[in-house]
């Protein structure tokens, strides 16, 4: 009964590389949200997608950034071009979508740009 | 925009003693109110899911309340301990729980 996986936990990009970073929901879960945490700072929402669908993507930057959820597979949160600023943890989190909302998150995946 | 606010921002606390801190939100479209416990190294998880005006959730020693009309909730804890030091985070679900925002946290230090 596995939760929210993540992966990579830990990513080193230098500037102008590309970030990927991995979700895998839990297991009857179709709705899936990304938060970024800023050093002492909370989780901010980035973007909300349901299967094949983004839902709200009111929270990530317009350039860039950009997010997916196949059919098939993992939901993917995807950083062009890096900068020093996008350092930070990104988490992962899904619901099923049909209860009160309650949220199951991943572990985090932190990304360190250089 | 929706503004979930939390305070205080840290409370250091003896064991034993007994504690509270508020989250206040949008009183308008309620839909609920979800309070989680994130510690150190560790993804956040839920501790209570509030819906219904006045209700009020405990678990253990950890209990909140829920006023929907004024938009707030108080999480309190009694008789603190050590393993309950972690950042205590209100959320709340808009649009029929479509967007969650989350408040920015209380950070609770528990000194033994």
């Amino acid at each position: 009964n596995a939760g929210v996986m993540q992966n990579p936990r830990h990513l080193v990009r230098r500037r102008g590389q590309e970030a990927r970073l991995r979700c895998s929901p839990m297991k009857g879960h179709s709705h899936v949200y990304w938060y970024r945490q800023l050093p002492e700072e909370g989780l901010k929402f980035m973007v909300y997608l349901q299967k094949e669908n983004i839902i709200d993507e009111s929270g990530m930057p317009k350039e860039r950034f950009s997010a997916e959820f196949p059919k098939e597979g993992p939901s993917i949160l995807r950083i062009q071009q890096v900068v020093r600023g996008d350092s930070a943890a990104y988490f992962c989190a899904s619901w099923t979508g049909t209860d009160t909302g309650e949220l199951f998150f991943g572990e985090g995946s932190r990304l360190t740009v250089l | 925009i929706l503004n979930v606010e939390q305070s205080p921002q840290s409370l250091h606390v003896q064991e034993g003693d007994s504690t509270n801190f508020t989250c206040s939100f949008p009183s308008s479209n309620f839909y609920a109110l979800h309070w989680y416990r994130w510690e150190t190294a560790k993804s956040p998880e839920a501790l209570f899911v509030m819906t219904l005006n006045g209700d009020e959730k405990k678990k253990g020693r950890i209990s909140a309340t829920l006023n929907t009309k004024e938009g707030y909730s108080y999480l309190y804890i009694k008789g603190s301990q050590p393993e309950d030091s972690a950042t205590y985070l209100c959320a709340f679900p808009s649009s029929g729980g479509f967007k969650t925002i989350f408040g920015a946290g209380t950070r609770l230090f528990v000194k033994a």
